[in-house]
């Protein structure tokens, strides 16, 4: 059983469409971290998370500690976000479990 | 501004020889970590440090596999007797503390023929 499950794994939208990326994980966490990787490129961090909601640009992170879940959304998406799109958590013992991430295809 | 660094950025290499693969880490960053990641795959966390001291070394796959950071900046991923198993993109990440955001290097792409 992996400690990070992201949904969905693949998703294909068309520009414009808002788009809902989640995590749910089994261990206690210090923080949730959204990670981007665009294809033969290297990884990007969006968003870091320990409580609440944060928001850059379009792109807008939620996380639910009492359920133990995150969600990515994406507003007015543009074929530029096609990436794999990354939850990674850092448990109360400092280590990290990694989500095998959603692949997202916007499509013009 | 400098970010992390890794190289080699591609690494090929016959199984059983010994490979070394570098990070050199944002400066003042006192948390880095080495993760790897098959192809279709998240990435897998091996080590991080804080400081010079392995802080976890839970993730590496077994003894084969070392990595040092003497004077707490640049890392060294070490990998013995190297397998056919081992191949994958070997990724580096530093963060100021452990619970501040991620930066990560492009990665050196291992291949073991």
């Amino acid at each position: 059983k992996n400690e990070v499950e992201q949904s969905p794994q693949n998703l294909t939208a068309q520009e414009g469409e808002f788009i809902t990326i989640n995590c749910s994980y089994s261990v206690g966490i210090s923080a949730l971290h959204w990670l981007q990787q665009h294809p033969g490129g290297g990884i990007v961090s969006l968003f870091m998370l320990s409580s609440g909601k944060k928001k850059h640009g379009r792109l807008i992170a939620t996380i639910n500690i009492q359920e133990k879940h995150s969600s990515l959304h994406i507003t007015a998406s543009h074929p530029r976000d096609s990436a794999v799109y990354i939850c990674a958590v850092l448990n109360t013992g400092n280590q990290f479990y990694f989500g095998t991430g959603t692949s997202l295809t916007v499509i013009p | 501004g400098a970010g992390v660094s890794q190289t080699p950025s591609n690494k090929v290499t016959e199984k059983g020889k010994y490979v070394e693969l570098r990070c050199d880490p944002i400066s003042g960053h006192t948390a880095l970590y080495w993760y790897r990641q098959s192809l279709g795959q998240g990435p897998e966390f091996l080590i991080y440090f804080q400081g010079t001291g392995a802080a976890d070394d839970s993730g590496l796959p077994n003894d084969r596999f070392f990595a040092v950071r003497p004077e707490g900046s640049v890392s060294t991923l070490k990998i013995q007797r190297t397998e056919r198993g081992d191949s994958a993109v070997y990724l580096c990440a530093s963060s100021s503390t452990l619970t501040s955001p991620l930066h990560f290097g492009n990665g050196t792409r291992l291949t073991v023929t």
